[in-house]
C-alpha cells in the first residue's frame, strides 16, 4: 500500500524558516517524481514545488521561487521541502503527492499525503 | 484567480446526477493537454478520481466519469451519494504558468441535499 506521511509543520514568524518532510512506503521511491502541492485557509489546491526521480530536475511555483528548496533522499525514502523567508501568505496545508504520467505526457497526482499545516504568524 | 474555472458549487439529491464543469483556454484545455479529477476533503489527502480526461484508478466507482471538448472537462457522478460530499478540482497543464505548467482549478464544493 502507497502511505506518504508529512511532518515539520508548525507555526513560524514571517521571515523564519521551516523544512518539511514526507516518508514514502509501498513503492519503489526512486521511480517517481514527486511534489509539494498546498492549500491556503479558504482556497484551493496550489502546486509548490516538484522534483524528478534523482533530483536532477526540480520546478516551483512563482510565488515561492526562490525561498522553498525541493529535494529528497531515495536512500531514505523521503522528500523534503526547505522553506525560508517565509511569510503570512505562505498558511497552508502542505501535502506531498507522488507525480504520474498521463499517456499523451502530461503530470498528474496519483497518491497524496494528508497533509502538515504551516501557520505563519507573528 | 485560476485558469481553470469551476463553478464554486453544486448540489443534488442522493441518487440524482450532477456535473462539474472545468473551463481553459487554447492555452491548456484547448491545446489538448490532459484534465485529472481530485476528489478532497479538506485536512484530509485528495484523492485521484479521473486521470487522462476519461480513466479511472482501480477502486473508483465507476459512478464517476470525465470527458473534455473543446477547452472545457466535465465530470459526472451518477447515482449522488451522501459519501460524495467534498470538494472537487480539476487539473491540468498550462506552458509558463509554473516551471511545471501545473494548473488546478478553483474547486467546486459539492453539496448533497
Amino acid at each position: 500500500e502507497v502511505q506518504l506521511v508529512e511532518s515539520g509543520g508548525g507555526v513560524v514568524r514571517p521571515g523564519g524558516s521551516l523544512r518539511l518532510s514526507c516518508a514514502a512506503s509501498g513503492f519503489t521511491f526512486d521511480d517517481y517524481g514527486m511534489s509539494w502541492v498546498r492549500q491556503a485557509p479558504g482556497k484551493g489546491l496550489e502546486w509548490v514545488s516538484g522534483i524528478n526521480w534523482n533530483g536532477g530536475s526540480t520546478g516551483y511555483a512563482d510565488s515561492v521561487k526562490g525561498r522553498f528548496t525541493i529535494s529528497r533522499d531515495n536512500a531514505k525514502n523521503s522528500l523534503y521541502l526547505q522553506m525560508n523567508s517565509l511569510r503570512a501568505e505562505d498558511t497552508a496545508f502542505y501535502y506531498c503527492a507522488r507525480v504520474a504520467i498521463a499517456p499523451t505526457g502530461t503530470d498528474y497526482f496519483d497518491y497524496w499525503g494528508q497533509g502538515t499545516l504551516v501557520t505563519v504568524s507573528s | 484567480q485560476s485558469v481553470l474555472t469551476q463553478p464554486p458549487s453544486v448540489s443534488g439529491a442522493p441518487g440524482q446526477r450532477v456535473t462539474i464543469s472545468c473551463t481553459g483556454s487554447s492555452s491548456n484545455i484547448g491545446a489538448h493537454y490532459d484534465v485529472h479529477w481530485y476528489q478532497h476533503l479538506p485536512g484530509t489527502a485528495p484523492k485521484l478520481l479521473i486521470y487522462g480526461n476519461n480513466n479511472r484508478p482501480s477502486g473508483v466507482p465507476d459512478r464517476f466519469s470525465g470527458s473534455r471538448s473543446g477547452t472545457s472537462a466535465s465530470l459526472a457522478i451518477t447515482g449522488l451519494q451522501a459519501e460524495d460530499e467534498a470538494d472537487y478540482y480539476c487539473q491540468s497543464y498550462g506552458s509558463s504558468l509554473n516551471d511545471w505548467g501545473v494548473v488546478f482549478g478553483g474547486g467546486t464544493k459539492l453539496t448533497v441535499l
